[in-house]
């Protein structure tokens, strides 16, 4: 069992949509959540850090950790073409030290 | 503020050679972590430096090492290159063990 599950998609919605994506993990010890996007041929960018359960909203974005079921989603709000890009969560901390894993990634694309 | 930098953006080499790719973390930033993302895969930990020291390591071959400089700048290095070894190299950096990771635009290492 991988420590992070994430469904590679694609995921295909129309603009304006409200966009869903999740991850599942087994290592309890994780503290720090993260989602990063990644355009084609780019660095993965920063999107939500969050530590402990609970919601984190930021602009269209909200990040959501619920760590009794080890399953955190980031949602997207009023969807964009420009939001078209690969999703990856990623997680931290605990006995692992601060070695991120990631998750394999969800790509996204909004249709116009 | 000046990014995660990468060099070079790009390297060809055969099989057998040795690549070395180069990071400079954001000023202030003291770790240092690489990443393999190889074509349709996540990204997949390599080693993570801090202070001057290794500090985890990914389950890669010992063909795969690196090293911090005392201006926390770092540089992986991968002898006996195989086919496998194409993929992008990320670099990130990230402030004292947070686990927050600022990424580079990485560097595109092709082996024929």
């Amino acid at each position: 069992q991988k420590e992070v599950e994430q469904d590679p998609g694609p995921l295909s919605v129309p603009e304006g949509a409200i966009v869903s994506l999740n991850c599942t993990y087994s290592n309890s010890a994780f503290q720090y959540f993260m989602w990063y996007r990644q355009y084609s041929r780019k660095g993965p960018e920063l999107l939500m850090y969050t530590y402990s359960s609970g919601n984190k909203e930021d602009g269209r974005f909200t990040a959501q950790v619920d760590k009794s079921s080890k399953y955190i989603s980031l949602f997207i709000r009023d969807s964009q073409p420009s939001d078209s890009a690969t999703y990856l969560c990623a997680m931290t901390g605990g006995t692992g030290g601060f070695k991120t894993i990631f998750g394999a990634g969800t790509r996204l694309f909004v249709k116009a | 503020e000046a990014g995660v930098t990468q060099s070079p953006t790009h390297l060809i080499k055969t099989r057998g050679q040795q690549a070395t790719l180069r990071c400079s973390p954001i000023s202030g930033h003291t770790s240092v972590y690489w990443y393999q993302q190889a074509l349709g895969l996540g990204l997949q930990f390599l080693l993570w430096y801090d202070e001057g020291e290794e500090r985890n390591r990914g389950n890669f071959p010992p063909r795969f090492s690196g090293r911090q400089f005392p201006n926390y700048s770092s540089e992986l290095n991968v002898n006996a290159l195989e086919l496998e070894d194409s993929a992008l190299y990320l670099c990130a950096s990230s402030p004292v063990a947070t686990g927050e990771l600022f990424f580079g635009e990485g560097s595109r290492l092709t082996v024929l």
